[in-house]
């Protein structure tokens, strides 16, 4: 079975800071990652998604991750964090081949200081 | 295109009721899933099917029943409502399950 830790439930910070949204796995084999946006009474949306290649994706609204296998980790970065940020973040994951599950984290929220 | 849409948006419901969510997509996606998403859980797959006549349970399908007679349609019908299951459902559509996941807005459901 898969699983999804999100370590922060709620991150704090500056505007025009940096921030790391952090994010492990488990599985007992090869995963898609992703990274989901909730804004305040809305569904949720893609952020950026790691299918195969290079480890470091690049998603919307300046937003990166890089997957490291070694440290079955997804996590999410951002150099410089807006207001507009202001959201819960969720990272999920999915087996390759197998039951077709998409498994969630339980959310991180982000909340943006002027 | 309308992409992914619920009804209702919002619904109260007594223990004992039941009813049904419905949940819509016009981009001709093979996959459909549904979640609830309680505070402190994040999104819980309930159920999700990989095409029209296919559906598969989810983390917690208990309470819950789903059927895919077409493409487009994939409602969630809820047996007998518990207050367990106050919550905000969540449909979504997908190409395939790794690909982009389309969400709707969500139905707040209150059972009393």
């Amino acid at each position: 079975a898969q699983s999804v830790t999100q370590l922060d439930s709620q991150v704090p910070v500056f505007e025009e800071a940096p921030v790391e949204l952090r994010c492990n796995y488990s599985s007992s084999v090869s995963v898609y990652l992703f990274w989901y946006v909730q804004y305040p009474n809305q569904g949720l949306q893609l952020l950026l998604k790691y299918l195969s290649g290079s480890t470091l994706v690049k998603g919307i609204n300046g937003f990166e991750a890089e997957f490291n296998k070694s440290q079955t980790s997804f996590h999410l970065r951002k150099p410089s964090v807006h207001i507009s940020d202001t959201a819960e973040y969720f990272c999920a994951v999915l087996n390759r081949g197998g039951y077709q599950k998409v498994t969630f984290g339980i959310g991180t929220k982000l909340q943006v200081i002027p | 295109n309308a992409g992914v849409t619920q009804t209702p948006k919002f619904q109260v419901l007594k223990t004992g009721q039941s009813m049904t969510l419905q949940c819509a997509q016009d981009m001709n996606h093979e996959y459909m899933s549904w979640y609830r998403q309680d505070p402190g859980m994040g999104l819980r797959l309930i159920h999700y099917s990989v095409g029209a006549g296919i559906t598969d349970q989810g983390e917690v399908p208990n309470g819950y029943n789903v059927s895919r007679s077409t493409t487009e349609d994939f409602p969630l019908r809820l047996l007998s409502a518990a207050p367990s299951q106050t919550s905000v459902y969540f449909c979504a559509s997908s190409p395939r399950p790794q690909e982009t996941q389309y969400f709707g807005p969500g139905t707040r459901l209150l059972v009393l």
